[in-house]
């Protein structure tokens, strides 16, 4: 059982270039959750699912976006990266309002 | 919205004492409070939570108590081993799309042998 898979692990993307983070559960959760984690500091929420096809911002959504076509899969798009988004980037899913699973996070550098 | 702050940002224990890490939050809707521990270079697990319609709750050395009037929950770690040594998180939420959580800054807990 993976649980929730993140790809890549690690990334340096130049200023002004775009990628996809991907995220993938395997255990049929219904929510889904993007944060990231800056230095020193707790996790922002950053976008969530309900489930497919629904997505709704969470509290850091600017230069970001997000789709979730199937229950498995919930991409993180940057359009357009910037250094304020270095940050290590963590996808989580869950069952309803239980326990929140943490996929291994995505390091990501921009310069 | 809401907001957690948590104290102290970092604690260094003897092996074998208590650790004690305590969190506010303003939001008296919420009615979840997980506490996630995360080790160097590794994802957030969950180690422990409680609801609000209960005052304490414990598992081995780790327990939870949560004071709903005065919307702090605190974490107690009993008899510290060196491989408690790790960043601890509180987060509260109000179970409402899921489990959409807002985390305290963390507290770094050393323990030394």
């Amino acid at each position: 059982n993976a649980g929730v898979t993140q790809t890549p692990k690690f990334r340096i993307l130049k200023i002004g270039q775009s990628m996809t983070l991907q995220c993938t559960q395997d255990m049929n959760h219904n929510y889904m959750y993007w944060y990231r984690q800056d230095p020193g500091m707790g996790l922002k929420l950053i976008y969530y699912s309900v489930g497919a096809g629904i997505t709704d911002k969470g509290e850091v959504p600017n230069g970001y976006n997000v789709s979730r076509s199937t229950t498995e899969d919930f991409p993180l798009r940057l359009e357009l990266a910037a250094p304020s988004q270095t940050s290590v980037y963590f996808c989580a899913s869950s069952y309803s309002s239980t326990e929140a699973f943490f996929g291994q996070g995505t390091r990501l550098t921009v310069v | 919205g809401e907001n957690v702050e948590q104290h102290p940002s970092t604690l260094s224990v003897q092996e074998g004492d208590s650790a004690v890490i305590k969190c506010t939050y303003s939001d008296s809707a919420s009615n979840y409070f997980p506490w996630y521990k995360q080790e160097l270079g590794k994802r957030p697990q969950l180690i422990i939570d409680i609801r609000s319609n209960v005052g304490e709750k414990k598992d081995q050395r780790i327990a939870v108590t949560l004071n709903k009037t005065a919307k702090h929950f605190s974490l107690h770690i009993t008899e510290t081993q060196p491989e408690d040594s790790a960043v601890y998180f509180c987060a509260a939420s109000r179970g409402e799309y899921g489990n959409k959580l807002v985390f305290g800054a963390g507290t770094i807990l050393r323990v030394k042998s």
